[in-house]
């Protein structure tokens, strides 16, 4: 399997909104609700931000949302903010019954 | 609040198996799925594999032949064994909780296999 498609880095000014796009198949981001975003930030540990597509854990802000068409998601950061600058990572499970990350994205904030 | 804490040797030697054991408080690991997921120095997540609590497994097809997951529910762990290793082992290795979205991650634990 490869790993999903993500642009290599994006970049915004604080109070602008991003997208990170992230492109799979019919086989995995296509296949089914299982889309997951992850953001971390250097020398630490993965947080999931968003989960089934659109969905936000507890604690996590409004300001993050996610969505998909077809064989493509993307995560959504309306209001930039400093904090936000790290990391992103997709994954989705997969009709193999397996999971599957995307290479990352460097968001850097202006 | 659930916790999950890596153990294992930082250090593998080429050829070798690597071991790892991810345990798990605050909650029960029933009803759940438990991952491995590792990042090697520099560079993106890799999925490894997962196991549902009560043994049902799935793992990356780029490994499937050296890696195993197993689960004692009884000590409320689980763990990763990694066959044949070589520097491209190297990397930091975490346990997570969930398969479609991994909400509780270990702190991760750097293993090093010297070329």
């Amino acid at each position: 399997q490869s790993a999903l498609t993500q642009p290599a880095s994006v970049s915004g000014s604080p109070g602008q909104s991003i997208a990170i796009s992230c492109t799979g198949t019919s086989s995995d981001i296509g296949a089914d609700k299982y889309v997951s975003w992850y953001q971390q930030h250097p020398g630490k540990v993965p947080k999931l931000m968003i989960y089934e597509v659109n969905d936000r854990p507890a604690g996590v802000s409004d300001r993050f949302s996610g969505s998909k068409s077809g064989n493509t998601a993307s995560l959504t950061i309306s209001g930039l903010q400093a904090e936000d600058e790290a990391d992103y990572y997709c994954s989705s499970y997969t009709t193999s019954t397996t999971q599957i990350f995307g290479g990352g994205t460097k968001l850097t904030v202006l | 609040q659930v916790q999950l804490q890596e153990s294992g040797p930082g250090l593998v030697k080429p050829s070798e198996t690597l071991s790892l054991t991810c345990t798990v408080s605050g909650g029960s690991m029933r009803d759940y799925f438990w991952t491995w997921i590792r990042q090697p120095p520099g560079k993106g997540l890799e999925w490894i594999g997962y196991i549902f609590y009560s043994g049902g497994t799935s793992y990356s097809p780029s490994l499937q032949s050296r890696v195993s997951i197993s689960a004692d529910t009884s000590k409320n762990q689980f763990s990763l064994k990694l066959k044949s290793v070589t520097a491209a082992d190297t990397a930091v290795y975490y346990c997570a909780r969930g398969r479609s979205g991994n909400d509780y991650w270990g702190q991760g634990t750097l293993v090093t296999v010297p070329s």
